[in-house]
């Protein structure tokens, strides 16, 4: 079964100190993994697409990384305005038709940057 | 430009009534999602249009009928809801480039049924 795993839950960050979160994943085949930024009430505001084992993308103090078994959003000294649950998404291969890809959502890892 | 907009953005409804979200995109996409979210959870596909067509339905209850009137546009039409269907219910689209495609979000419309 196709799954995806974050860690941690919730993560308490002081003003510029660097963490990363954790994105694991199972899939069959992987199609693409995608990083959201979400507020609260708000809808998911897309960060970053990784499609292969290797691929690295950056914006501004965020830094994305895929595995082949994970994937890594680092954050670089962090600022409050940080704060956001972060959610990972996978879309797999066998979902995969044409424009009709699923997602499969982790559950988020709830970011609180303290000034 | 990456933009999906929904209205309403708030709406409380009675059990009794019948209601409609809708979502809107102009960015040539040719894949609308509709999404419900329940408070501290990932969000949940509910429906998939492709080309105007529904192509998927995660077993959604009938009191919820979607809509893509053009492949622009996409409604939920809501009635006889629960209380347990309040949420936030979000719209995404999507266009596959260059064998790769990435879901844009809407702002949601969160609704609370009395």
């Amino acid at each position: 079964e196709d799954q995806v795993t974050q860690s941690p839950e919730a993560l308490r960050l002081q003003e510029g100190e660097s963490s990363s979160l954790n994105c694991s994943y199972t899939v069959s085949g992987l199609r693409g993994l995608f990083w959201y930024r979400q507020d609260p009430g708000k809808g998911p505001e897309f960060l970053f697409t990784l499609y292969s084992a290797g691929e690295e993308k950056e914006k501004e103090r965020l830094k994305a990384t895929l595995t082949k078994k994970e994937s890594f959003l680092h954050i670089t000294a962090p600022k409050p305005e940080d704060s956001a649950t972060y959610l990972c998404a996978v879309q797999a291969v066998k979902n995969y038709g044409g424009s009709q890809g699923n997602l499969i959502f982790g559950k988020g890892t709830k970011l609180s940057v303290k000034p | 430009d990456t933009e999906v907009t929904q209205t309403p953005k708030h709406l409380v409804m009675g059990m009794t009534n019948k209601k409609s979200l809708k979502c809107e995109q102009h960015m040539g996409h040719r894949a609308m999602y509709w999404y419900k979210q329940k408070a501290k959870k990932p969000p949940e596909l509910m429906f998939v249009y492709s080309y105007e067509k529904l192509s998927i339905n995660e077993s959604v209850p009938s009191r919820f009928s979607p809509e893509c009137p053009n492949s622009s546009l996409l409604n939920l039409h809501l009635h006889a809801l629960q209380p347990e269907d309040s949420a936030l219910y979000l719209c995404a689209s999507s266009k596959q480039t260059r064998g790769q495609e990435t879901q844009y979000f809407g702002p949601g419309t969160r609704l609370l049924v009395l």
